[in-house]
């Protein structure tokens, strides 16, 4: 079945670092994936997206390139912010199945 | 606009119990999924709606069980309840049919079952 793995965290940086959560998945066919974030006491919002190989996804600075040749979905952020630190979720969507990474919690320090 | 309203909040149960979990999606969707979310399992897909009907379900026990009303809002239910039912249960909501994609996700209920 269909599956994502996502780096471990937690993943402890200083503002204005480079980050990197790597992302790969499994799937049968072609899938969409997604970023979602979640924020302390919040549910998931939806960060980013690509729905088809070699797109890119971009939002408030991060990004995330679908590569189908690697099988991943790796997010990027050239300059990490306080405000950034949350749980972050790679996701896919295929055939009305939808699975989430286990998430990987990020804390950027000042 | 107003977003995905999940009550109650927070919840506390007994084994044994049974529980109804609620949510209000966005004005004008028509699908709404849950999930349980919990520090083991990580995020896991429980069910969708979308116009009243049950659309998919994922691989929970029969103990788990949902519904939507014409209004869009929906309900969760879990019977018998174990220990291990203690999760965040989160719901979200879609404008669009494929109602897995561009979810609105609500804050969640946190469920206790001691």
């Amino acid at each position: 079945g269909n599956s994502v793995t996502q780096m471990e965290g937690p993943v402890t940086l200083s503002e204005e670092a480079f980050l990197t959560i790597n992302c790969t998945y499994t799937a049968t066919g072609y899938p969409s994936l997604f970023w979602y974030v979640q924020y302390p006491g919040e549910g998931l919002q939806l960060l980013l997206k690509a729905t088809k190989a070699d797109d890119k996804g971009s939002n408030k600075g991060f990004e995330a390139t679908y590569r189908k040749e690697t099988t991943s979905f790796h997010l990027e952020k050239g300059s990490v912010q306080v405000s950034d630190s949350a749980v972050y979720f790679c996701a896919l969507y295929e055939n009305n199945d939808m699975r989430f990474g286990a998430g990987t919690r990020l804390t950027v320090k000042p | 606009k107003a977003g995905v309203t999940q009550t109650p909040r927070y919840l506390i149960k007994t084994r044994g119990q049974q529980v109804t979990l609620s949510c209000s999606p966005i004005s004008g969707h028509r699908s709404v999924s849950w999930y349980q979310q919990t520090p083991g399992q990580g995020l896991q897909f429980l069910f969708e709606y979308f116009s009243e009907t049950q659309r998919n379900k994922g691989n929970f026990p029969g103990r788990f069980s949902g519904r939507q009303f014409s209004n869009s809002r929906s309900e969760m239910n879990v019977s018998t309840l174990e220990l291990g039912d203690s999760a965040l249960y989160l719901c979200a909501s879609s404008p669009t049919i494929t109602g897995l994609v561009e979810a609105f996700f609500g804050q969640g209920t946190r469920l206790t079952v001691v």
